[in-house]
């Protein structure tokens, strides 16, 4: 099917810990997975976002990692600050996008 | 460098009325796209734009949705007449290849 699957709905962090969102899909031919951070009245942003043939992929604070055996990949965000509360969007695919069904990240000060 | 740009921003209208969104997409981007985002799920690709041409519009009502890109730049989307249904956010996004879309602001109608 064509659905990402994405938990959990809602995760709450005490700052400074980190937290981890997991997508999983069922299409063998998706080989691009963007992740979106979307904040209330803005639109989805683009934070990182990984390519079949690569595992795993960082950029400061936040990594990726992909395990297409599996079909999932995740999310991780380390030393989370107030700002990254927001709502995250996996996604799969190439020009048509799926997405996920958004985790609501709350990090608490 | 600029964003992409929607306008307007919020829209209230009553059902039966017809109601247009704009979107200017990032300079250089061939590829546009429209996405439908209803309360608290994700974006859901409406109509993709490879230049003036609607290459997948598979999922836009088209007894009542309509899109247009006439100089493969800016591009209008339409809904006449307009049901409860279609509040929502109205996403349009842009990008070089498949990969790496970035969305606008979004448009947020509310139909009464």
């Amino acid at each position: 099917g064509e659905n990402v699957e994405q938990h959990p709905s809602t995760l709450s962090v005490q700052e400074g810990d980190s937290a981890v969102i997991k997508c999983t899909y069922s299409d063998s031919a998706s080989n691009y997975f963007p992740w979106y951070k979307q904040e209330l009245g803005k639109g989805p942003q683009l934070i990182i976002d990984i390519r079949s043939n690569v595992g795993e992929k960082k950029d400061q604070r936040i990594a990726v990692t992909l395990n297409k055996t599996a079909k999932h990949f995740s999310l991780h965000i380390t030393e989370t600050q107030p700002e990254d509360s927001a709502v995250y969007f996996c996604a799969r695919g190439t020009y048509k996008y799926i997405f996920g069904t958004g985790t609501r990240l709350k990090v608490l000060a | 460098e600029a964003g992409v740009v929607q306008s307007p921003r919020y829209k209230i209208i009553e059902k039966k009325q017809p109601v247009a969104f704009w979107c200017n997409p990032i300079s250089g981007h061939n590829t546009l796209y429209w996405y439908l985002q209803n309360l608290g799920q994700g974006p859901e690709l409406l109509i993709r734009y490879e230049n003036e041409e609607a290459v997948d519009d598979s999922q836009l009502p088209k007894d009542r949705f309509s899109a247009e890109r006439l100089k493969g730049v800016d591009s209008t989307l339409k809904i006449q007449p307009a049901e409860l249904g279609d509040s929502a956010v109205y996403l349009c996004a842009s990008s070089t290849s498949g990969d790496e879309q970035y969305f606008g602001p979004g448009t947020r109608l509310t139909v009464t």
